[in-house]
């Protein structure tokens, strides 16, 4: 199966400043999509950006983008110009193209963001 | 806007109570799902429904049971609480479809006493 593993429990940014969230997964597929979903407190959450394995190109949404490493099953999320709404958790998740029921989903990352 | 709604934010049930969480959804989506968020833990997926009165097990269906009964509701079923099924209950859905991102429900929050 496959696993998704973000390394940072929590993280703190300066309000306007840049910060990076690090996601890893493991996979024996070549086709599959990666998504960073944002989960406000006591909100529901949603999706911030999504990236198809098959596109070399970073996907970006705004103020959000990533950084896909095909090889080194790297998917990491900057956030730049930071603002007090960002704050949230944040989870990384892997959906297979062969299966799209199946989504695996990382530990998550707290995000907060000081004034 | 897609919504999909989760009847109950929060509960509190005592041990061997029998316990409904419904999820309605109003974008007719064919898949529904039911994940349990645990610190540390992520999501994990409970069951989901691809179709009217069908359903595929999870990651980790013991302790529950589902039934969808019309397309839009997907409800989850605790038949006998134990305590260490407390925990955040997510629903979401989606299109069965390579694009298709999943739209979360605001989250029931059970304590089981």
């Amino acid at each position: 199966a496959q696993t998704v593993t973000q390394s940072q429990p929590e993280m703190s940014v300066q309000e306007a400043e840049t910060v990076t969230l690090s996601c890893t997964y493991d996979t024996s597929e070549s086709d599959y999509y990666l998504f960073w979903y944002k989960q406000p407190p006591s909100r529901q959450m949603i999706l911030v950006i999504r990236q198809e394995a098959y596109k070399q190109q970073n996907a970006t949404e705004n103020r959000f983008s990533v950084n896909f490493q095909k090889a080194a099953k790297s998917f990491s999320l900057k956030i730049s110009d930071s603002q007090l709404g960002d704050a949230a958790m944040y989870f990384c998740a892997y959906r297979s193209a062969y299966n799209f029921n199946k989504f695996y989903f990382g530990s998550g990352t707290k995000l907060n963001v000081k004034p | 806007d897609v919504k999909v709604t989760q009847s109950s934010r929060y509960l509190v049930k005592r041990t061997g109570e029998k316990v409904f969480l419904e999820c309605v959804q109003d974008m007719d989506h064919e898949n529904m799902f039911w994940y349990r968020q645990d610190p540390g833990l992520g999501l994990r997926l409970i069951y989901f429904s691809y179709d009217v009165k069908m359903k595929e097990k999870g990651d980790i269906p013991e302790g529950y049971s589902v039934s969808r009964e019309k397309k839009e509701r997907f409800s989850l079923i605790l038949e006998s609480a134990s305590t260490n099924q407390t925990s955040m209950y997510l629903c979401a859905s989606s299109f069965p479809e390579h694009t298709g991102e999943l739209f979360f429900g605001e989250g029931s929050r059970l304590t089981v006493l």
